[in-house]
């Protein structure tokens, strides 16, 4: 089966960094996602690692360690606007096709 | 580029009453998804299309809810009879073959 955990809540300041942790277990690993979800709307892509290390794209980069089963999301000079839910989603072949399974998410609150 | 599409974007029903649900996704997209997602949870695949046939409905609650996706482009999603705990949301995505999904905004189903 599927497993993905990220913690359930984080807060942060204004300004500084966050990084939210994401730990997976799956038969077949072919890819790891983030998605931002605002409050009452809909997921939008963010990220995608396949290969291990960093994936740099503005004030969000992401990494992956296949190995560990381990991912980060890093979200630099943070802004009110970043207040959201950010989801972590594995794709998975374990049955001769794609599937993107998310995790419940995390939801940052970010505070003057 | 127009994005996914859903109706309606709310609905409000009664237990054991039935509802359906419609998407259009991003033209030239060959697989189309339905998210069901709880408050404060992560969405759950329900089913997957790749073109008109079904990829993976293992989630699906085979005695309530029925889709389909007639000729490859539109899909809709019933839920006959409906039960208390299907109030969520109801996300449709698209995405060409083992690519980036993405979602439409959609649909806030309350059940009574």
């Amino acid at each position: 089966g599927q497993n993905i955990d990220q913690p359930t809540e984080m807060t942060a300041t204004e300004g500084a960094i966050v990084q939210i942790n994401c730990t997976y277990q799956t038969s077949g690993f072919n890819g790891l996602f983030w998605y931002q979800q605002h409050a009452g709307e809909a997921p939008t892509f963010l990220s995608y690692n396949v290969l291990d290390g960093l994936e740099e794209k503005g004030r969000f980069s992401s990494f992956l360690s296949r190995s560990k089963g381990y991912s980060y999301l890093l979200l630099k000079e943070l802004q009110m606007k970043d207040s959201a839910s950010y989801l972590c989603a594995v794709r998975d072949l374990s049955g001769g096709y794609n599937k993107l399974i998310f995790g419940a998410g995390t939801r940052l609150a970010v505070h003057p | 580029e127009a994005g996914v599409a859903q109706s309606p974007r709310y609905k409000i029903i009664e237990k054991r009453q039935s509802v359906a649900f419609w998407c259009n996704p991003i033209s030239g997209h060959a697989t189309l998804y339905w998210y069901q997602q709880i408050l404060g949870q992560g969405p759950k695949l329900l089913i997957q299309f790749q073109n008109n046939g079904v990829v993976d409905d293992s989630q699906l609650p085979k005695d309530r809810f029925s889709a389909e996706r007639l000729k490859g482009v539109d899909s809709t999603l019933k839920i006959q009879p409906a039960k208390l705990e299907d109030s969520a949301v109801y996300l449709c995505a698209s995405s060409p073959p083992g690519q980036v999904l993405y979602f439409g905004p959609g649909t806030r189903l309350t059940v009574t």
